[in-house]
Parts: structure tokens; C-alpha cells; sequence
């Protein structure tokens, strides 16, 4: 079976600080990968997409970046955090062919810039 | 873009109660998912319906594609069903990007 991690769970960060989330999916090959950031405990907006290694969309300019340095391996990260970053930040997969499979989340890392 | 509303935006029910959640969404989809959060914030897949029906134990969900909207009945609530709903569409020219509408959140009282 396939499962998705993500982690940390929890951080609070300084203004100005770095960021890096790591999100890993086990069980499947080849998956779409996905960032989303939940700001208000409702609706989610999509960071970024991932069809392969190396192959990064970004949906909206912003503060953050992301990489897929392995197939299975999600990295979001921020050279300088900004308050307005804090959020409940979600990780996700689907089989390839696009959105048009089920997608599966991570247990999510809540972010708290301070 | 295309717009997707759900409502009601909060509901509040004693445990036992039904209840039926709404999608309206503006323009034709590739697919349509319902999510449900639970106060943890994890984020479960309960359906994957772009259009008829389809049933899960005490959860049902029906897509009727050519009108635009999709429900999501929930029988004999249960406190572990409180959290927030998610309706989600794949627009026809999405490039892999679902829509999301802002929720319901459910609190089931025991």
C-alpha cells in the first residue's frame, strides 16, 4: 500500500529564517507530487506540482520554492520566511495522468512565523 | 476560472442526525473529489465522483454533472464525522490543478 510523511509536524520560526519541509511517498512510482498551504482552516491553495524529478510548477509567486530532488522525495523550502507564511502547510500525491486521480495528503506540518 | 460554492458554510447537528452537504460548481469538470478534514487537519478522500452516485458505509454522494452541482449525505452522524468538508473539481483545462471550494464545517454534538 502507499503512504505519504511529512515533516516536522510542528514548527515555530523567526522572521527571516529559512524553511524546509520534507514530504516522501513509499508504495508507487512515478507520483505527482504537490505543496498546498492552508491559511484559514478552509480551502487550500496550491503551491506547487511536480510531474518528475526535477520538474517543478509554481501556481502562485511567492516566498517559497520547492524541489524534487529523488522520484518519491517533496522539498518546500524558504530562504527568508515572512510572517505572512505562517500556515498549515499539506503535501500530497496522485498517480500519474493528473488531478484526474484520487489524492492522497499527508498528515500536514503547521508553520508559525514569529 | 471556474467557481465552485458549497454550503452550508457551518452546520451544527446532534449526533444521530442526517444531513446533506452542497457543491455547486461553475462549469464543466473532469472530476470532482470530496475530502473530509478532521480537527487534526488531516485531509481523508471519501469520493471520487465525477458524475452518478456512490456509497461508503454511512456516507453517499451523488454528482449530477450536466446541472453542476454534487451532494454529499451523511446518515446517522456521528461525533467523529465532525471537521470541515471539502468539495474539489478538476476543471477541463486545469493542467492538474483541483479547484476547491471553501468547505462546510460540520460539528456533530453528542
Amino acid at each position: 500500500s502507499q503512504t505519504i510523511h511529512q515533516w516536522p509536524a510542528t514548527l515555530v520560526q523567526p522572521v527571516g529564517s529559512p524553511l524546509s519541509l520534507e514530504c516522501t511517498v513509499e508504495g508507487t512510482s512515478n507520483p505527482n507530487l504537490y505543496w498546498y498551504r492552508q491559511a484559514a482552516g478552509r480551502g487550500l491553495q496550491l503551491l506547487f506540482y511536480s510531474v518528475g524529478i526535477g520538474q517543478i510548477s509554481s501556481e502562485v509567486p511567492q516566498n517559497l520554492s520547492a524541489s524534487r530532488p529523488q522520484d518519491r522525495q517533496f522539498i518546500l523550502s524558504s530562504k527568508k520566511l515572512l510572517l505572512s507564511d505562517s500556515g498549515f502547510y499539506l503535501c500530497a500525491w496522485s498517480r500519474q495522468g493528473g488531478a484526474g486521480n484520487t489524492i492522497y495528503f499527508g498528515e500536514g506540518s503547521w508553520l508559525t512565523v514569529v | 476560472g471556474i467557481q465552485v460554492e458549497q454550503s452550508p458554510p457551518d452546520l451544527i447537528l446532534q449526533e444521530g442526525a442526517n444531513s446533506t452537504l452542497r457543491c455547486n460548481f461553475s462549469d464543466s469538470v473532469n472530476n470532482l473529489q470530496w475530502f473530509h478534514q478532521n480537527p487534526w487537519g488531516q485531509l481523508i478522500n471519501l469520493f471520487y465522483i465525477p458524475s452518478g452516485t456512490k456509497q461508503n458505509g454511512r456516507l453517499s454522494a451523488t454528482t449530477v454533472a450536466t446541472e453542476r452541482y454534487s451532494l454529499l449525505y451523511i446518515s446517522s452522524s456521528q461525533t467523529t464525522d465532525s471537521g470541515v468538508y471539502f468539495c474539489a473539481v478538476e476543471a477541463r483545462d486545469s493542467n492538474y490543478q483541483l479547484i476547491w471550494g471553501a468547505g462546510t464545517k460540520l460539528i456533530i454534538k453528542p
